[in-house]
């Protein structure tokens, strides 16, 4: 899947800052982030839809997304915790569309492994 | 809020025969979409089937589910299991209100031949 782009896909970290980055050339309107522990579902962590946040988790305030425009996604995360490795995947969808079994459905990107030491 | 079961763990088959996953569900939304996503080793959760349509057959890929609302249930078979079908699988449901989807706990199939 190339239409949902990543970066970067593995890193890393001690006590550290780092940004994920995330694009869509889907053209839909809604983006996500998406973290996924070892054997659980995906947990919603942000949603965007046309680049206003409207549904913000429970997540600790060391998580903070950004939406510079509607294509693309960022994660930037602050003095991570080993409780923070995971998979984080970015998605989108086309929201607010409900005439077919299409709508809703989330494209995830490839992920970004994070792996704190 | 959404909840979505997924009774099974894990189901272990042996190749070529028939495999169930079970689905149910609770929503207070009238307009719902039922997906299963299959997420293979290291990769990312990608749609397998989708359905919003009360008792339509849905198939892709020799897997096919109806959703049947009166039971609230949206089941996965395949009557032939194949060693590639080795996989977690998620169901999921989404409303019309894009707070995104709301995932079962999943399933892990295991195709032993």
């Amino acid at each position: 899947n190339t239409k949902i782009t990543q970066s970067p896909r593995y890193l890393i970290l001690g006590r550290a800052n780092k940004s994920l980055e995330c694009e869509q050339h889907l053209g839909h309107n809604a983006m996500y982030w998406y973290k996924q522990s070892a054997e659980k579902p995906p947990e919603l962590m942000f949603l965007y839809n046309l680049k206003q946040l409207i549904r913000n988790e429970t997540v600790p305030s060391r998580f903070i997304p950004e939406c510079p425009d509607s294509s693309k996604l960022l994660l930037h995360i602050s003095a991570v915790d080993p409780e923070d490795s995971a998979v984080y995947f970015c998605a989108s969808s086309q929201a607010r569309d409900w005439g077919g079994a299409n709508t809703g459905q989330l494209y995830f990107g490839e992920g970004s492994k994070l792996t704190v030491l | 809020g959404d909840s979505v079961t997924q009774t099974e763990g894990l189901v272990t088959v042996t190749e070529g025969l028939p495999v169930k996953l079970n689905c149910t569900y609770q929503t207070t939304y009238l307009t719902i979409a039922f997906f299963w996503y299959v997420q293979y080793l290291n990769e990312a959760p990608q749609v397998l089937l989708k359905s919003s349509t009360d008792n339509k057959r849905t198939e892709h890929q020799g897997f096919h589910a109806t959703l049947h609302k009166s039971s609230s249930s949206f089941h996965l078979q395949k009557s032939s299991a194949q060693l590639s079908d080795s996989a977690l699988y998620y169901c999921a449901l989404g409303n019309n209100y894009a707070q995104g989807l709301t995932f079962g706990l999943g399933t892990r199939v295991s195709v032993f031949p």
